[in-house]
């Protein structure tokens, strides 16, 4: 099972509605979860369930899609959601597989 | 507080080998399937391996095969990975997940750095 994402680097001005994609090689119904990290930190679960806040996670992010595709949308980009996002199936282990990430930098 | 606390980490020569613990706490331990994700050095997130809440599944990523075992102790609230014949692709920072098919709760990770 492979999950591929993209872009690998988005440029962004705070303020924007960003998307990012993930797509997984079979289907996964909506196992599938969405984690932000910065540098330094653990990961942070944003979304499970495909579309699924995790708890505190503000009502800017939200996921979408089932099966192979998937995206993840954040409304209007503050500050501190730059970073690097990792998508991630639970469909069944072994194995689990992360994607590979897409950065948001600020433009 | 849930928390997830790694140990073990350090500085190991290429062959050699290591244990990591993770100590759980304020959470039933035993009611989890417990996992072991790993972060290389400006890399992303690798799944390393996985124990199910009574030790009866093990799952392990074809890298780590033959070489990682992972165990708990669910008296002790502990979850383990022995690493054996180290490599230098090994070199990585190991958490500790608590599974509910997502990763809610993570460790803060111990560091492994395999280097002669």
């Amino acid at each position: 099972m492979v999950m591929t994402q993209s872009p690998a680097t988005l440029s962004v001005s705070p303020g924007e509605r960003v998307t990012l994609s993930c797509r997984a090689s079979q289907s996964v119904s909506t196992n599938l979860a969405w984690y932000q990290q910065k540098p330094g930190q653990a990961p942070r679960l944003l979304v499970y369930g495909a579309s699924t806040r995790a708890p505190g996670i503000p009502a800017r992010f939200s996921g979408s899609g089932s099966g192979t595709e998937f995206t993840l949308t954040i409304s209007s980009l503050q500050s501190e959601d730059f970073a690097v996002y990792y998508c991630q199936q639970y469909e069944s282990w072994p194995p689990v597989t992360f994607g590979q990430g897409t950065r948001l930098e600020i433009k | 507080e849930v928390q997830l606390v790694e140990s073990g980490g350090g500085l190991v020569q290429p062959g050699r080998s290591l244990r990591l613990s993770c100590a759980a706490s304020e959470f039933n331990f035993d009611y989890y399937a417990m996992h072991w994700v790993r972060q290389a050095p400006g890399r992303g997130l690798e799944w390393v391996s996985g124990i199910s809440w009574n030790s009866g599944k093990l799952g392990y990523a074809d890298s780590v095969k033959g070489r990682f075992t992972i165990s708990r102790d669910n008296a002790k609230k502990s979850l383990y990975l022995q690493m054996n014949s180290l490599r230098a692709e090994d070199t990585a920072l190991y958490y500790c997940v608590r599974d509910e098919g997502f990763y809610y709760v993570w460790g803060q990770g111990t560091l492994v750095t395999v280097s002669s």
